[in-house]
C-alpha cells in the first residue's frame, strides 16, 4: 500500500530547541503540502512544493520556520528555536497532476508538544 | 482568496437515519471542492471531489455531496448513518485557475448514536 510517511510521530522538546520533521510522500507524487492543524485554528496550509520547488510558503513564519525538498522522496519542516505556540500535529500530504484536481494523501502526521 | 465555511461544529444524528454536512465556499471563478474524513490520531482520507459535470457526486463508504452553484454549497450527504461514520469531516476548496493550492474548513465533528 503506497502511504505517505512522516517521523517522528511524536515529539516532546522544550522552548528554544530545533525541530525537524520529515516527510517521505508517495513515491511519483510530484505536489507536497505542509499542513499545521490546531483546536484553535483547524488545518492551516504552511508550505507547497511542486516538483520540488516551493510554491507558497505565506503561511509559515518566516523567522523560526523553514521547508525544503532535498530530493524528491524526502520534504523536511524546521522549526529554530521552538516555542510552546509551535506545540501541534503537523501533516504532510502529497498529490499527483499538474491541476491539482486530484486528492491528496496525508501522512498519519507528527505531534509536536513544546514545552 | 478561496475559503471555506462549515457553520456546524457537531452533528448528532441516529444511526440508520441520513446525514447532512454543510459547507458553502468562497472562490474566484469556479471552484474544485473536496470533502475529507479524519479519524482520531490519524491523517486526513480523501472522500470525494467535484470537479465538472454532475452536480450530485459519489464517493466512498457511500457518501455523496451536492454542488450548487447559485448557492455556493457542497453539501455532504448520507441516506443511512452507520456508527462507524463517526469522525471529523473537512470540506476544502481550490481555484481552476493558476496553481491551486487546497484550501480546508474548520471541520464538522459527526457523532452517531447507536
Amino acid at each position: 500500500d503506497a502511504r505517505v510517511t512522516q517521523t517522528p510521530r511524536h515529539k516532546v522538546t522544550e522552548m528554544g530547541q530545533e525541530v525537524t520533521m520529515r516527510c517521505q510522500p508517495i513515491l511519483g507524487h510530484n505536489t507536497v503540502f505542509w499542513y499545521r492543524q490546531t483546536m484553535m485554528q483547524g488545518l492551516e496550509l504552511l508550505a507547497y512544493f511542486r516538483n520540488r520547488a516551493p510554491l507558497d510558503d505565506s503561511g509559515m513564519p518566516k523567522d523560526r520556520f523553514s521547508a525544503e525538498m532535498p530530493d524528491a522522496t524526502l520534504a523536511t519542516l524546521k522549526i529554530q528555536p521552538s516555542e510552546p505556540r509551535d506545540s501541534a500535529v503537523y501533516f504532510c500530504a502529497s498529490g499527483f497532476g499538474t491541476s491539482d484536481t486530484g486528492e491528496l494523501f496525508f501522512g498519519e502526521g507528527s505531534r509536536l508538544t513544546v514545552l | 482568496a478561496q475559503s471555506v465555511a462549515q457553520p456546524e461544529d457537531q452533528v448528532n444524528v441516529a444511526e440508520g437515519n441520513p446525514l447532512t454536512v454543510k459547507c458553502t465556499y468562497s472562490v474566484s471563478g469556479n471552484p474544485y471542492l473536496f470533502w475529507y474524513v479524519q479519524y482520531p490520531n490519524r491523517g486526513l482520507q480523501f472522500l470525494l471531489k467535484y470537479i465538472t459535470g454532475d452536480n450530485l457526486v459519489k464517493g466512498s463508504y457511500g457518501f455523496e455531496a451536492e454542488f450548487n452553484k447559485s448557492q455556493t454549497s457542497f453539501h455532504l450527504k448520507k441516506p443511512s448513518a452507520l456508527v462507524s461514520d463517526s469522525a471529523l469531516y473537512f470540506c476544502a476548496v481550490s481555484r481552476r485557475t493558476g496553481f491551486q493550492k487546497l484550501v480546508f474548513g474548520t471541520g464538522t465533528r459527526l457523532l452517531v448514536s447507536p
